[in-house]
């Protein structure tokens, strides 16, 4: 069975500041990888996805996030962060196959300081 | 727009007395989600239906059941809310089955008093 790990509870950066978010997985073969975002009290929204191909995506609201076999991440970046990215950011990995099914990591909370 | 509706956000049931969670979609999506959130933690998946096929996670409580009349709507219901079934509960669809990504409602926060 596939499983996440986010290493980071909680993160806090300045306004402006860049910004990385880790994710581990582990999957016996190529993963789909996603991240999400999560506002107070709100649902969560796709980011961005990684299926095949090109190992750096591109998502929504500038960010990006890189696909490495080798360490078994998918880490999740932006160069310069705003207040309006404060929020809770979840990185997911779907197994193959009709049957699969996604699996959420714990979360990594962003704290934005002015 | 398309999207994922869910009602009510905010419901309030005592102890014990069945509950109703709903959540209609307008993306035509064949799958459709139950996730509860405990504050802090990740989604856990419930279950979900792949058009009229239901699939129950081996872990999900038995308190817990789902309908999915037709392709526009799926319910949760709570039989009999403990304490503990105090949470979030997420709506989700996707256009397939697999893990491809998913749609999610703004979600009903559950109070059980």
């Amino acid at each position: 069975a596939q499983s996440v790990t986010q290493p980071d509870i909680h993160i806090t950066v300045s306004e402006g500041a860049s910004l990385e978010l880790r994710c581990n997985y582990s999957y016996g073969a190529t993963p789909y990888l996603f991240w999400y975002v999560q506002s107070p009290g709100q649902g969560l929204q796709l980011l961005l996805k990684y299926f095949s191909g090109d190992t750096l995506v591109q998502g929504i609201k500038g960010f990006e996030a890189e696909f490495k076999r080798s360490q078994s991440s998918f880490n999740l970046r932006k160069p310069s962060v705003h207040w309006s990215d404060a929020a809770e950011y979840f990185c997911a990995v779907g197994a193959r196959g009709y049957a699969g099914k996604s699996t959420f990591g714990d979360g990594t909370t962003l704290t934005v300081k002015p | 727009d398309a999207m994922v509706i869910q009602n009510p956000r905010y419901q309030v049931t005592q102890f014990g007395k069945p509950v109703t969670l709903s959540c209609s979609q307008t993306l035509n999506h064949n799958v459709m989600y139950w996730y509860q959130q405990k504050s802090s933690q990740a989604p856990k998946l419930l279950f979900h239906y792949y058009d009229k096929d239901f699939n129950n996670e081996a872990d999900t409580p038995d308190n817990f059941q789902s309908r999915r009349p037709n392709t526009s709507f799926c319910f949760l219901d709570i039989r009999s809310p403990g304490l503990g079934d105090a949470a979030m509960y997420l709506c989700a669809t996707s256009p397939r089955g697999g893990p491809y990504e998913q749609y999610f409602g703004p979600g009903t926060r559950l109070t059980v008093t």
